[in-house]
């Protein structure tokens, strides 16, 4: 069984770009999560999908951050302006949706912003 | 607010060692645990999964408990190999929030050959 799939792996702007990372959950999984994890920390939840309605994105800066999840499979997350701040890793994780199951992570987005 | 609190920030050990991962956590309203492993530059592995109405879960060399009550879980790992060098976080799920994951700043191991 294929894991969660996200891309691109690195990428390398500069600060006002905008950049927009992809993922694609294990299939039959309807709930997806972004996380945000800065250098030495742990992740951070940025928002979560159960199918396509975004159902928590308090976390998620709604002035340069956006998401999608058209269909309720596929995901999109964007930063339009990037700032500096933004160089981070972001994950994408999925789970079969009820509330005690297990979460299985992507291997990440690594943005750096210059 | 949920925080979650990993020590010791690193550890080094030699090679063969058993040893013990901390987590502490301050909301006990928790729907389940989990221990991830992290490699550098990649994303994070599930290690082992505990139900909030569980105490422990084993799988191969590694044992992880939880004492709601307490706020506490451990992850033992034994007989520590070079290859168990990684991060370890922990997590717990939140029941007011669905399944969101409040996550530990982690623990670097290595264990030295």
């Amino acid at each position: 069984e294929a894991g969660v799939v996200q891309s691109p792996r690195y990428k390398i702007i500069e600060k006002k770009q905008p950049v927009a990372f992809w993922c694609n959950p294990i299939s039959g999984h309807n709930t997806l999560y972004w996380y945000l994890q800065n250098l030495g920390q742990g992740p951070e939840l940025l928002i979560r999908y159960e199918n396509e309605e975004a159902v928590d994105d308090s976390q998620l800066p709604k002035d340069r951050f956006s998401a999608e999840r058209l269909k309720g499979v596929d995901s999109t997350l964007k930063i339009q302006p990037a700032e500096l701040g933004d160089s981070a890793v972001y994950l994408c994780a999925s789970s079969l949706g009820a509330a005690s199951n297990e979460q299985y992570f992507g291997p990440g987005t690594r943005l750096t912003v210059t | 607010k949920q925080e979650v609190t990993q020590i010791p920030a690193a550890l080094s050990v030699p090679e063969g060692e058993n040893l013990v991962l901390n987590c502490s956590f301050t909301d006990s309203a928790i729907y389940n645990l989990q221990w991830f492993r992290q490699d550098p530059g990649k994303g994070l592995t599930s290690l082992l999964l505990i139900q909030s109405s569980q105490r422990e879960q084993t799988s191969g060399r590694l044992n992880a408990s939880l004492d709601k009550s307490s706020g506490r879980s451990t992850l033992y790992i034994a007989a520590s190999q070079p290859g168990d060098s990684a991060t370890y976080l922990c997590a717990v799920s939140l029941m007011e929030y669905g399944n969101k994951l409040v996550f530990g700043a982690g623990t670097i191991l290595r264990v030295k050959s």
